[in-house]
């Protein structure tokens, strides 16, 4: 089964610092996984992914996001925010299929985290 | 880039009439399309996945017969609210995964139904 945590249901931080929303996950296998933003009545806009490789991904609009095995773990961060980032952010988990898999292989999404750059 | 065209964006309609919601693919060809409902300040709760050419597969607790979706051709696929009551009121987007792309997923932009 595959599933993702998003712990914090809303995030405030002033603008010009640093931000972080948390995100874990659990797959059986190996996983994909990313982070997506939505805007009031608007569908998701994809930020990052990590498939493989290296650990620290970054994505669209300065965001980046560090796959921690370990940890389970893919928080996105962003060194500076801006008030133009305040959205609800989704993290997102699919297993990596093996080569024997078939299916449509649909995306987990956890329950989404707002965001607030406070000016 | 790959884009998924969804319309309308929103619709009001009466109760026990049906809407229509259609997803585009614009430039690739979307063999596999997942319908999503998400309801206020909740996460994305998957319905259906559409396959081109074949009947969709419905997840747990989603009425097939109320949710009808069409996958028709590479390009097109439809989902119906048919005898739309009250509660069927939410948000509804579609996403299609994009090969060429590493195994990414593009979303539409979503319609807000409100029944009346």
């Amino acid at each position: 089964a595959q599933s993702v945590a998003q712990p914090e249901d809303q995030v405030n931080v002033a603008e010009g610092n640093p931000l972080t929303v948390k995100c874990t996950y659990s797959v059986s296998g190996n996983p994909y996984l990313f982070w997506y933003v939505q805007y009031p009545n608007r569908g998701l806009q994809f930020l990052l992914k990590y498939i493989t490789g290296d650990n620290l991904v970054k994505g669209s609009y300065g965001f980046e996001a560090e796959f921690n095995k370990s940890q389970t773990s893919f928080h996105l961060k962003k060194p500076s925010a801006l008030v133009s980032d305040s959205a609800l952010y989704f993290c997102a988990v699919r297993e990596v299929p093996n080569p024997t898999q078939t299916g449509a292989n649909n995306l987990f999404f956890g329950t989404g985290t707002r965001l607030t750059v406070i000016p | 880039g790959a884009v998924v065209s969804q319309h309308p964006s929103w619709v009001i309609c009466k109760s026990g009439t049906s809407v229509k919601i259609e997803c585009r693919s614009l430039d690739f060809q979307a063999t596999t399309m997942f319908w999503y409902r998400q309801f206020p300040k909740q996460s994305l709760m998957l319905m259906a996945t559409s396959n081109e050419g074949s009947k969709a597969t419905y997840e747990q607790g989603v009425e097939k017969d109320k949710f009808l979706i069409n996958h028709a051709s590479l390009t097109l696929s439809t989902l119906t609210v048919t005898s739309a009551h009250p509660e069927d009121s939410s948000f509804y987007i579609c996403s299609a995964r994009v090969r060429a792309q590493d195994d990414g997923y593009t979303f539409g932009s979503g319609t807000r139904l409100t029944v009346v």
